[in-house]
């Protein structure tokens, strides 16, 4: 199977920071990574796939890049309402496999 | 509008079975492959199931294999995963999840709590 770590674990910004979380890959993925944000209590929702494509509805402040093993997401200016838990997730691959998860709160 | 609603979660005694229902509705179900996805309390998420759109392809994650099967409905718009054989660490928050287009999982239902204790 292949392994996600991401890093880092948890992270604490302030509102309009620039964020930043990555993303690696145990073997080569191609661009088949994707990101999801979980609110406390709530299912998993999809922000970005295929390492870089917005999914509809997402508010363009997140974005995502990288390929075959390194990959990043990014919020760049952090609002109170994107407190969460994002995680990255391969599916080039079955089974598809999730990353551990960044918790991110504000400062 | 896409909906996915998950139902048949309980407390259920270690190797005890239980049946879970996803209900889908907004979109052509036959159309697309299904996953089931649980989070453990407080831990991060895990794949467990993948059925295709005709159910010629399934697979389970290692930790289920043997004792869960995925099964799907496409008259009914319906997707199950029986478990049997449960286990503590089976204890979770089950979310049914359907395939995109692409390569992820773009729409998850609310998920359903399935307690394995005696």
């Amino acid at each position: 199977d292949i392994q996600m770590t991401q890093s880092p674990s948890s992270l604490s910004a302030s509102v309009g920071d620039r964020v930043t979380i990555t993303c690696q890959a145990s073997q080569d993925i191609s661009n088949h990574l994707n990101w999801y944000q979980q609110k406390s209590g709530k299912a998993p929702k999809l922000l970005i796939y295929d390492a870089s494509n917005l999914e509809a509805g997402v508010p363009s402040r997140f974005s995502g890049s990288g390929s075959e093993t390194h990959f990043s997401f990014t919020i760049s200016s952090l609002q109170p309402e994107d407190i969460a838990t994002y995680y990255c997730q391969q599916y080039n691959n079955l089974p598809p496999t999730f990353g551990p998860g960044t918790k991110l709160d504000i400062k | 509008e896409v909906q996915l609603v998950e139902s048949g979660g309980g407390l259920v005694q270690p190797g005890g079975s239980l049946r879970l229902s996803c209900a889908a509705s907004g979109f052509t179900f036959s159309s697309y492959s299904m996953n089931w996805v649980r989070q453990a309390p407080g831990k991060g998420l895990e794949w467990v199931s993948y059925i295709s759109i005709s159910s010629n392809t399934i697979y389970y994650a290692d930790s289920v294999k043997g004792r869960f099967i995925i099964s799907r409905d496409n008259a009914k718009d319906s997707l199950y995963l029986q478990m049997n054989s449960l286990r503590d660490e089976d204890t979770a928050v089950y979310y049914c999840a359907k395939d995109s287009t692409s390569t992820s999982l773009d729409r998850w239902g609310q998920g359903t709590l399935v307690t394995v204790s005696s």
